[in-house]
């Protein structure tokens, strides 16, 4: 069955520091990979995915297939990146299977 | 901008009650979505319908049903609420095709089952 991994449920940074938060996933083909996230008293929303190999709000996440990882990154975290962030996996045609969470504070 | 909208952001129910939870979207959306959020469980599929009157079981089906009679529309049921099933439960919608794996969500509505 495909998974998807999120180790770690809280996660505490300063404003400034570099920010990771991590994703394992377990698929047998080309994975589809995503981040979402949901900010205080906001519906859960798109962040990125990978296949765009964007950059949105200064985060970026490369897929690593050896390692099956996804791993999200942002070089200097801000307040407003204070939120609930989930990684998801594109399962069959229409489905996403989600991970558990991490709740990203940033303390100023 | 797509909207989704969920009936109510809070209900209490009691146990035993049958309950109904409603969700709309207005972007002719061909796929919609119940999940669950659950602390340290994250998003868990219930049910997902990919058009009118098809439905399809999620990771945790048992003790729910769904109907979709117009496509904009999508109703969670619980035929006999019980405690365990107090939880977030998250509304999405989708257009079909790889193309579209966007999955835009509702407001949530927040349950409680006394």
């Amino acid at each position: 069955a495909q998974r998807v991994t999120q180790p770690e449920k809280l996660l505490s940074v300063f404003k400034g520091a570099p920010v990771e938060l991590k994703c394992n996933y377990s698929y047998s083909g080309s994975p589809e990979l995503f981040w979402y996230v949901q900010y205080s008293r906001q519906r859960l929303q798109l962040l990125l995915r990978h296949i765009s190999r964007e950059s949105i709000k200064g985060f970026t996440a490369d897929l690593n297939k050896g390692e099956t990882s996804f791993h999200l990154k942002k070089p200097f975290a801000q307040e407003e990146d204070s939120a609930m962030y989930y990684c998801a996996l594109r399962e069959g045609a229409q489905k996403l299977v989600f991970g558990q969470g991490t709740r990203l504070t940033i303390n100023p | 901008d797509v909207k989704v909208t969920q009936s109510s952001r809070y209900l209490v129910k009691r146990t035993g009650e049958k309950v109904f939870l409603e969700c709309v979207q207005d972007m002719d959306h061909e796929n919609m979505f119940w999940y669950r959020q659950d602390p340290g469980l994250g998003l868990r599929l219930i049910y997902f319908s990919y058009d009118v009157k098809m439905k399809e079981k999620g990771d945790i089906p048992e003790g729910y049903s769904v109907s979709r009679e117009k496509k904009e529309r999508f109703s969670l049921i619980l035929e006999s609420a019980s405690t365990n099933q107090t939880s977030m439960y998250l509304c999405a919608s989708s257009l079909q095709g790889r193309a579209y794996n966007e999955q835009f969500f509702g407001p949530g509505t927040r349950l409680t089952v006394l």
